[in-house]
């Protein structure tokens, strides 16, 4: 069964360091997520992303985020200068098809750790 | 804001038993409805879509009622393997993305 995988699957960094997460979503899917859940908290949404741009982002997201999809099948989520409340599980997601119904596959998560 | 709202739990169940969560969402014109399964430390997992008429899946039988902008899930024949986190999850019309409830943990013991 095709899945979402995602790398690291941990990571730890210092405080005002630039982190990358990646995301291999599922191949003939169209729409890309990421949400945080920050432990003990909720799953929150922070963008999604089609057709190369976001379509929807949170509060959350401001101007130390960044995604991109470089090549066909990678998705990454930038986090400029991290900092300590950035310290959540990242869960990227995918779904073949637009939003209103459709389900989203969501990857094994990157537990990141700032310091 | 919108919200989605659960009681945390936990729910604590003998095996066999009958248990049952309840949600409600704030925004009305909310569209679509599921719950998810999250195991600790783990992704969520879709457990299943919730629609108008109410939908059954083997133990698991989900409700929906607009008016009262509540969302339940019962399940039926607690196995030990249902112990977990369960997420209701809402998608509104503006868009396409997930707003998750905290979560109700269930735990069920032999």
């Amino acid at each position: 069964e095709p899945e979402v995988t995602q790398t690291p699957s941990h990571q730890v960094t210092q405080m005002g360091q630039e982190v990358i997460l990646r995301c291999v979503p599922i191949s003939n899917h169209l729409y890309f997520y990421w949400y945080r859940q920050i432990l003990g908290q909720k799953v929150e949404f922070l963008v999604s992303f089609y057709n190369n741009e976001i379509s929807e982002k949170s509060e959350i997201f401001d101007d130390q985020f960044s995604v991109e999809r470089p090549d066909g099948s990678n998705f990454t989520l930038k986090i400029r200068s991290t900092k300590l409340e950035d310290s959540a599980m990242y869960f990227c997601a995918s779904s073949p098809e637009v939003a209103g119904g459709e389900t989203q596959y969501f990857g094994p998560g990157t537990r990141l750790l700032v310091l | 804001r919108k919200e989605v709202e659960q009681d945390p739990g936990p729910f604590n169940v003998p095996e066999g038993a009958t248990v049952a969560f309840n949600c409600t969402y704030s925004n009305s014109a909310s569209q679509s409805f599921f719950w998810y399964r999250q195991d600790c430390r783990k992704e969520p997992k879709l457990l299943m879509s919730v629609y108008s008429s109410g939908n059954e899946d083997g133990r698991f039988t989900a409700q929906l009622n607009r008016a009262s902008q509540y969302i339940s899930l019962l399940i039926r024949d607690s196995k030990l393997s249902d112990s977990a986190t369960y997420l209701c999850v809402v998608i509104d019309n503006a868009g396409n993305m997930l707003t998750f409830g905290g979560g109700t943990r269930l735990m069920v013991k032999p």
